[in-house]
């Protein structure tokens, strides 16, 4: 059965710090994406990662991808207040349903990010 | 492009009662669309893959009676929660999968739907 674990689960840190937010999966996946939520809304997506070593940057945010340890990486550089949110990732999993995929979540990452 | 709409944004029933959310895919064709929801200050759960013309997936744990899902056409799926209980209060978020011209092959989340039940 596939897991996926996210740690820190709650965050909480000044602006112009640096921080990681760590995601582990248990087993072999094709994709991995993160998403952001505030309070109240749905998911915003942010990166999908298909490939070993990927590595996308948008912003204060950079995620990567180690499929050999099933391990990827959300950094943030320089926090600004208007990152606070929860930060979700979430593993592609491959169900014999027409070829489509279905997602399995993280707990979440809770970032409060303070002045 | 690729929006996925859903309504209502938040309803309020009386136990008892069933409440129908409706998940659409605006500009695009979602032959699979998904059900997940989610509980305060917690993660998603996907409760069911429900697929146009067919009998939805469920997920383990989730009883295919009292939440019935229809997609009934490629931009349309719809989840009834049957005689709703203040535990089934929580957010409903649909998404629809997309790879198909103008999209990517990824799920695309709707804004989802907030249900009380009193």
């Amino acid at each position: 059965e596939l897991k996926v674990e996210q740690n820190p689960l709650f965050l909480s840190m000044q602006e112009g710090k640096n921080y990681t937010i760590y995601c582990n999966y248990s087993t072999t996946s094709d994709r991995l994406y993160w998403y952001r939520q505030d309070p109240g809304k749905s998911l915003e997506s942010l990166f999908v990662l298909l490939s070993n070593g990927a590595v996308k940057q948008e912003g204060r945010l950079m995620a990567s991808l180690d499929t050999k340890a099933r391990l990827s990486t959300l950094h943030i550089t320089a926090a600004v207040h208007d990152l606070s949110a929860t930060y979700f990732c979430a593993v592609e999993k491959d169900i014999r349903i027409q070829g489509a995929q279905k997602l399995v979540f993280g707990q979440g990452t809770r970032l409060t990010i303070n002045p | 492009g690729a929006v996925v709409s859903q309504h209502p944004s938040w309803v309020i029933c009386k136990s008892g009662t069933s409440v129908k959310i409706e998940c659409r895919s605006l500009d695009f064709q979602a032959t699979t669309m998904f059900w997940y929801r989610q509980f305060p200050k917690q993660s998603l759960m996907l409760m069911a893959t429900s697929n146009e013309g067919s009998k939805a997936t469920y997920e383990q744990g989730v009883e295919k009676d009292k939440f019935l899902i229809n997609h009934a056409s490629l931009t349309l799926s719809t989840l009834t929660v049957t005689s709703a209980h203040p535990e089934d209060s929580s957010f409903y978020i649909c998404s629809a999968r997309g790879g198909g011209p103008g999209t990517t092959d990824t799920q695309y989340f709707g804004p989802g739907t907030r249900l009380t039940v009193l």
